[in-house]
């Protein structure tokens, strides 16, 4: 079955660096992504990896999966007042064209 | 091109009534869906077309709900009889793909349609 988990909340200090953390129990995911939100906004797609890689490097932004143990995770380096959001783990299944199942979201404050 | 488009942003109807939103896609996109996010939860996918075909609907769609893209380009999402329960953030996406080939991820969100039942 298909089911995202992620952490609720996660607060960090303008300038450190962010990890949040996703795992996931379908073993036929083709690509897991990460989505952010805003509030009152849309969710934009911040990157994604296809479920061959370890690990992915845009900028600010790190992903690493763990595929043995369905652990993917996302750090943001130096982290800014900007990047408070809510942050979505969400995965396709191979085979479907269609579906994203996401996670319930980790929402991440950032204080001076 | 200015991204995918929904309205109304905000609807506010009692209870028992129906109501209708539409989202417009990018416009070469010919893969839409439908996603409802509740207050502390992640989108759930309700439903999905591929040009003008319904292609694929969760059962999380009852039958108060039906969903048309009839040209291929915009869509409607009518709720028939609302409850309570049917308050959420009404979520339209949009993407482009070959037919057959996996989705790799770049769907385009609109800002939704919040949905209040009173």
């Amino acid at each position: 079955g298909e089911d995202v988990e992620q952490s609720l909340f996660l607060s960090v200090r303008e300038g450190d660096s962010s990890v949040i953390n996703c795992t996931y129990t379908d073993s036929s995911s083709t690509y897991l992504y990460w989505y952010k939100q805003e509030p009152g906004a849309g969710l934009q797609l911040l990157t994604y990896i296809f479920s061959n890689m370890d690990m992915k490097q845009d900028q600010r932004l790190t992903v690493l999966l763990n595929k043995k143990d369905k652990h993917l995770s996302l750090r943001i380096a130096d982290t800014q007042t900007g990047d408070s959001a809510i942050y979505f783990c969400a995965e396709s299944i191979i085979g479907t064209a269609s579906k994203l199942t996401f996670g319930t979201g980790t929402r991440l404050q950032v204080t001076l | 091109d200015t991204g995918v488009s929904q309205n109304p942003r905000h609807k506010i109807t009692k209870r028992g009534q129906n109501v209708t939103f539409r989202c417009d896609p990018i416009s070469e996109h010919n893969r839409l869906y439908w996603y409802r996010q509740t207050l502390g939860q992640g989108p759930e996918f309700l439903t999905y077309f591929q040009n003008e075909a319904q292609l694929e609907k969760s059962r999380l769609l009852s039958d108060r709900f039906s969903a048309e893209r009839p040209k291929g380009s915009f869509s409607t999402l009518e709720i028939q009889r609302t409850e309570q329960g049917d308050s959420a953030m009404y979520l339209c996406a949009s993407s482009f793909g070959l037919a057959g080939s996996g989705n790799t991820g770049e769907l385009f969100f609109g800002e939704g349609s919040r949905l209040t039942v009173l």
